[in-house]
């Protein structure tokens, strides 16, 4: 166990649908990371969250927000589904970002 | 922007074999860090090592163990004695202050008996 948790493991829908996916960090860390993992595009940042506020983004789509909220947990909401938003979205922490980040086991998204 | 970048796909060694993977990355930046991560089939990102630019000692963490060259650009993972549970996508990734951690696409390492 890692320390960081994220729910669900596993989620099946259909295209069109939106979807929440919640992240709790470890303990004592301020900083929230999206990274969404696909076959074809190896690890992709999406948005760094620190103390409930936006740090950093990257190649997050429209369709996609996040937010973290003031007990530190995040939250991301993919709306508007397309097959290839099918992928491993990881949550990660970090007490500072040049200790490196802790993963989450990941959500595994399926849109069909 | 800052580049990551594994040669390898795939890479295959037997145990008790040492085998070495690489990366190279690009930055004009002059204090960063390295991280080598694994994700074994079990899809969970494990921190295996951590390489601060400023510092010329290359880090060691048991069976795995880094060779980094600045000027080179280049920051190669070494694993001794490989073990049957070392077969997972091994990631090398590149951190410098106000950005993200920049992942490279992997090398998948499979150890066989």
């Amino acid at each position: 166990d890692s320390g960081v948790t994220q729910t669900p493991k596993h989620l099946i829908t259909a295209t069109g649908q939106r979807v929440t996916l919640r992240c709790s960090p470890r303990s004592g860390d301020l900083s929230v990371y999206w990274y969404q993992q696909s076959l074809d595009q190896g690890l992709q940042f999406l948005i760094q969250y620190y103390n409930g506020e936006e740090r950093a983004k990257g190649n997050i789509l429209e369709r996609f927000s996040a937010q973290q909220f003031p007990d530190l947990h995040s939250e991301l909401n993919l709306s508007s589904l397309e097959l290839g938003d099918s992928a491993l979205y990881f949550c990660a922490s970090s007490v500072g970002q040049n200790y490196g980040y802790t993963f989450g086991s990941g959500t595994r998204l399926t849109v069909v | 922007a800052q580049t990551v970048t594994q040669s390898q796909p795939e890479m295959s060694v037997q145990e008790a074999e040492t085998v070495t993977l690489s990366c190279t990355y690009d930055t004009s930046e002059n204090n960063y860090y390295l991280f080598w991560y694994k994700q074994p089939p079990s899809r969970q990102m494990i921190l295996v090592i951590r390489q601060e630019a400023y510092k010329q000692q290359n880090a060691t963490e048991n069976r795995f163990s880094v060779n980094f060259q600045k000027a080179a650009k280049s920051f190669s993972l070494k694993i001794s004695d490989s073990q049957l549970g070392d077969t997972a996508m091994y990631f090398c990734a590149f951190i410098h202050s106000g950005y993200a951690l920049n992942f490279g696409k992997g090398t998948s390492l499979l150890v066989t008996p």
